[in-house]
């Protein structure tokens, strides 16, 4: 049961063209969505995140878009630069279990989404 | 600060051996994960650790085990190797805090043959 899922396994945009990269979720309880950046041969590294209560964040060139009713989320890179080129991943943490109580900040991960951005 | 830090970066292991897979970090973090990633597939959580002395079952924890004994070290150990654990393991810490951010380390590359 795949909680988290990118269906898209690639993307190739031009440089200075919008990259849209999209999140589908199943589980309602989720309660921040983050998303992921991992170079070959490297850790993930955060890019951005978002909580539930909102249903956009921006921050320079990326921004985040939540809609809860359709359960699914974007990340949008505008202008896109060849320096963008790598994986890119959506995850999500659930809300915790019960008052007082937490998630440890577990994060369940989509498949990943290639970007390619060329010159 | 260096981050999560793992050694080693690749290793080749027989079928049937055993190796541990070290994990540091110097900020501080309560809580530590392991994953693993395969061609095409996003990282599964293998075990998590709340703090020194307490560590939780992941999605794939069958063939690991871990410990922690301190607050930077997180190690992962692999018992009686099999090619099914060919894969990259990822460790990482956070803070528990939201939005839940986690800082991995740089990976180490896995094959079982």
């Amino acid at each position: 049961d795949q909680q988290v899922k990118q269906n898209s396994p690639s993307l190739s945009v031009q440089e200075g063209r919008i990259s849209i990269l999209n999140c589908d979720y199943t589980n309602s309880m989720f309660d921040y969505f983050l998303w992921y950046k991992k170079y070959p041969a490297e850790g993930p590294t955060f890019l951005i995140s978002i909580s539930s209560i909102k249903d956009k964040n921006e921050d320079g060139r990326f921004t985040v878009f939540l809609n809860k009713s359709a359960k699914h989320l974007s990340l949008h890179i505008v202008p896109s630069q060849p320096g963008d080129s790598a994986v890119y991943f959506c995850a999500a943490s659930p809300i915790p279990s019960n008052a007082g109580g937490t998630s440890y900040g577990k994060l369940t991960f989509g498949q990943g989404t290639i970007l390619t951005v060329h010159p | 600060n260096a981050g999560v830090t793992q050694t080693p970066k690749f290793r080749i292991l027989k079928i049937g051996q055993s190796m541990t897979l070290q994990c540091t970090q110097d900020m501080n973090h309560n809580y530590m994960y392991w994953y693993r990633q395969d061609p095409g597939m996003g990282l599964k959580l293998i075990y998590y650790s709340v703090g020194a002395g307490i560590t939780d079952k992941g999605e794939v924890p069958n063939g690991y085990n871990v410990s922690r004994s301190t607050t930077e070290d997180f190690p992962l150990r692999l018992e009686l190797a099999a090619p099914s654990q060919t894969s990259v393991y990822f460790c990482a810490s956070s803070n528990g805090e939201p939005p839940y951010e986690q800082y991995f380390g740089p990976g180490t590359r896995l094959t079982v043959t």
